[in-house]
């Protein structure tokens, strides 16, 4: 099946840094993929649709200038969460489809970020 | 996207046939039902996917039910490490809209 990886698989940073997170499809070119966050005992909630070439999408609430999203090659997509405060907290994960396949969305393993 | 309904939690024996149920009641035509899991601290894991047809791979079965307003994921033969959240979901061309699933629990 096809592979997304993501990088750091979990970060610690100071309150008010900035932190990059990678998603890469490892055997397949990903168009359209996908930020998910997960918070304890709850289920995931899209962020935003990020798409090669253009402006990610973000899904309400979401704040557009806070969690950066970039997707300059047709494998690589990365967020940048600005100014992390403890409330950001949380699992990131990615996911992908693969181009010419709407079907399916492959996740990535995720990513665990604390932010002290 | 079609909601979906999924019991909170179920228990099933090693070694039996976990059966998870969903309804979605509020399917359009054009919309897939989706099986993913998420075993603790993971990605979510793709499991299977169908229109109105039956469907079966290596990992389950999935039994769409004729007006395809429920359906039942079959997990044949249940093993520890199938204990995690299933998540049941409908969807079109959008991305993949988690509610909360159920918690499965395989017990020795």
């Amino acid at each position: 099946g096809a592979v997304v990886s993501q990088h750091p698989s979990r970060v610690i940073c100071k309150s008010g840094t900035s932190v990059k997170i990678e998603c890469r499809s490892l055997d397949f070119q990903a168009t359209t993929m996908f930020w998910y966050r997960q918070f304890p005992k709850q289920s995931l909630m899209l962020m935003a649709t990020s798409n090669e070439g253009s402006k990610a999408t973000y899904e309400q609430g979401v704040e557009k200038d806070k969690f950066l999203i970039n997707h300059a090659s047709l494998t690589l997509s990365t967020l940048t969460v600005t100014s992390a405060h403890p409330e950001d907290s949380s699992f990131y994960i990615c996911s992908a489809n693969p181009s010419g396949d709407q079907e399916t969305q492959y996740f990535g393993p995720g990513t665990r970020l604390l932010v002290l | 996207d079609a909601k979906t309904t999924q019991p909170p939690s179920m228990d099933c024996a090693e070694g039996r046939a976990a059966n998870l149920p969903c309804n979605h009641s509020t399917i359009s035509g054009n919309e897939y039902v989706y099986w993913y899991r998420q075993i603790h601290s993971q990605g979510p894991q793709y499991i299977i996917h169908g229109l109105k047809n039956n469907e079966t791979n290596e990992m389950a079965s999935l039994i769409i039910t004729e007006d395809r307003k429920s359906s039942t994921l079959i997990l044949p033969h249940a093993t520890l490490r199938d204990t995690a959240v299933y998540y049941c979901i409908v969807k079109g061309w959008t991305p993949l809209v988690f509610g909360k699933g159920t918690r499965l629990s395989v017990i020795a």
